[in-house]
């Protein structure tokens, strides 16, 4: 099946500081989707980003198709940024559903 | 409008056990996707059900079910339990028509039901 590769794995940042995580994919996707689980378990949706460049505050996140990667920027970071951050995606063929990644842990210190 | 609800939250049981979880998606979406999150594994896809038909499944045991009734609403089924079932089952809902609008694959999770087996 799709494999799907985030990095890194932890990041540990001082509040306002910017961050890129990244999403690397193996195969052609129709699908590509960031969440942000908080430490109480809940995914949020951040971005539905097969191709192309997204801005929403604070965030903005980048899926260059072609080359089978995604980048989710983060800027003047929060600790309510704080929690993982995955990354999941469905093939264009193949009956694969939704494949997350491990994620990335981002920890966010006062 | 409601989000995805997930019940119950919390529960413990033994092995040997079965255990039945229920997720109500956000009104008007018909498709429900049931993922499997443990600290080895992370999140595993368990199966998709859409207008009450199974879509897709994941590699898991055929002591993992799951039924959708007409109302939308989902259940999932573990029966025997092991310890290794013990995980954050997380329940999402999109409105499972990708082919009219890409925007349909966008997927809500609800807060998930936190399952320890003993």
């Amino acid at each position: 099946g799709i494999q799907v590769e985030q990095s890194p794995p932890d990041l540990i940042l001082q509040e306002g500081a910017n961050s890129t995580l990244r999403c690397n994919f193996s195969d052609s996707v129709n699908n590509l989707q960031w969440f942000h689980q908080n430490p109480w378990g809940q995914l949020i949706n951040l971005f539905y980003i097969p191709s192309g460049t997204k801005q929403n505050g604070r965030l903005s996140a980048t899926t260059v198709a072609t080359e089978r990667y995604s980048l989710l920027y983060i800027s003047s970071s929060q600790t309510t940024d704080s929690g993982v951050y995955f990354c999941a995606v469905e093939p264009d063929f193949g009956n694969e559903k939704l494949t997350f990644g491990t994620g990335t842990r981002l920890t966010i210190i006062p | 409008k409601a989000g995805v609800t997930q019940t119950p939250r919390y529960l413990i049981k033994t092995r040997g056990q079965q255990v039945t979880l229920s997720c109500s998606p956000i009104s008007g979406h018909r498709s429900v996707s049931w993922y499997q999150q443990t600290p080895g594994q992370g999140l595993q896809f368990l199966f998709e059900y859409f207008s009450e038909t199974q879509r897709n499944k994941g590699n898991f045991p055929g002591r993992f079910s799951g039924r959708q009734f007409s109302n939308s609403r989902s259940e999932m089924n573990v029966s025997t339990l092991e310890l290794g079932d013990s995980a954050l089952y997380l329940c999402a809902s999109s409105s499972g028509q990708g082919w009219l609008s890409s925007g349909a694959n966008v997927l809500t999770f609800g807060a998930g039901s936190r399952l320890t087996v003993l």
